[in-house]
């Protein structure tokens, strides 16, 4: 089992590019997130999915969108890329119940 | 909405006995778990507590009080490794959302 993977690792974009970031899980899990860590600080959810083909909005959802055409992969989009997104994007699936488990992330530089 | 308080830092000498603490609020709780993370590496899981109480994973154990939405992580006989930010985390059984906090970096030291 090969967990949570993401792609790519890296990114450097210039301001106005847009670009997208893959999570895929093999776990069969309902749930998936994605979040952004800044230096020295916690995880904020950008947006989840509780289920195939539904995606909600979380604490910092603006600049960002999502989809979830499969069950096993949840897309985050950058439209039109900003240095205030860059950051450490982590992608993790769950059960809903408060476990989850994390890709190993993507560091993402907009400059 | 969710919100959860937790020390920025934590300072521990290595053999010892540390505990983080968390606290919470949020609508339609479902469970409290607690994360560790290595500087540059994903978050883990470490621990899950739906029920009050103490559950305990070898040298680490949480507890979970829901009537005063409060909860600990306790990490025993401490190591060198154990250096790392450590986050409680929310599930929401209304929503879906897995909010978590600020973080709390443990130093151990010789």
């Amino acid at each position: 089992n090969a967990g949570v993977t993401q792609t790519p690792k890296f990114r450097v974009l210039k301001t106005g590019q847009s670009m997208t970031l893959l999570c895929a899980q093999d776990m069969n899990h309902e749930y998936m997130y994605w979040y952004r860590q800044d230096p020295g600080m916690g995880l904020r959810l950008i947006h989840y999915s509780v289920g195939e083909g539904t995606t909600a909005k979380g604490e910092v959802p603006d600049g960002y969108n999502v989809s979830r055409l499969k069950k096993q992969n949840f897309l985050l989009g950058l439209e039109s890329a900003a240095p205030s997104q860059t950051s450490v994007y982590f992608c993790a699936s769950g059960t809903g119940t408060g476990l989850a488990q994390f890709g190993p992330g993507t560091r993402l530089t907009v400059t | 909405g969710q919100s959860l308080e937790q020390p920025s830092e934590v300072t521990a000498v290595e053999g010892a006995i540390v505990q983080i603490n968390c606290t919470y609020q949020t609508s339609g709780f479902y469970g409290l778990s607690w994360y560790q993370q290595h500087d540059g590496g994903a978050p883990t899981f470490l621990s899950y507590n739906a029920l009050d109480g103490l559950e305990e994973t070898g040298r680490f154990s949480s507890f979970l009080s829901r009537s005063d939405s409060y909860g600990y992580l306790l990490l025993q006989e401490l190591q060198m490794k154990d250096s790392a930010s450590y986050f409680c985390a929310v599930g929401s059984g209304n929503t879906g959302k897995l909010i978590f906090g600020q973080g709390t970096t443990l130093q151990v030291k010789p």
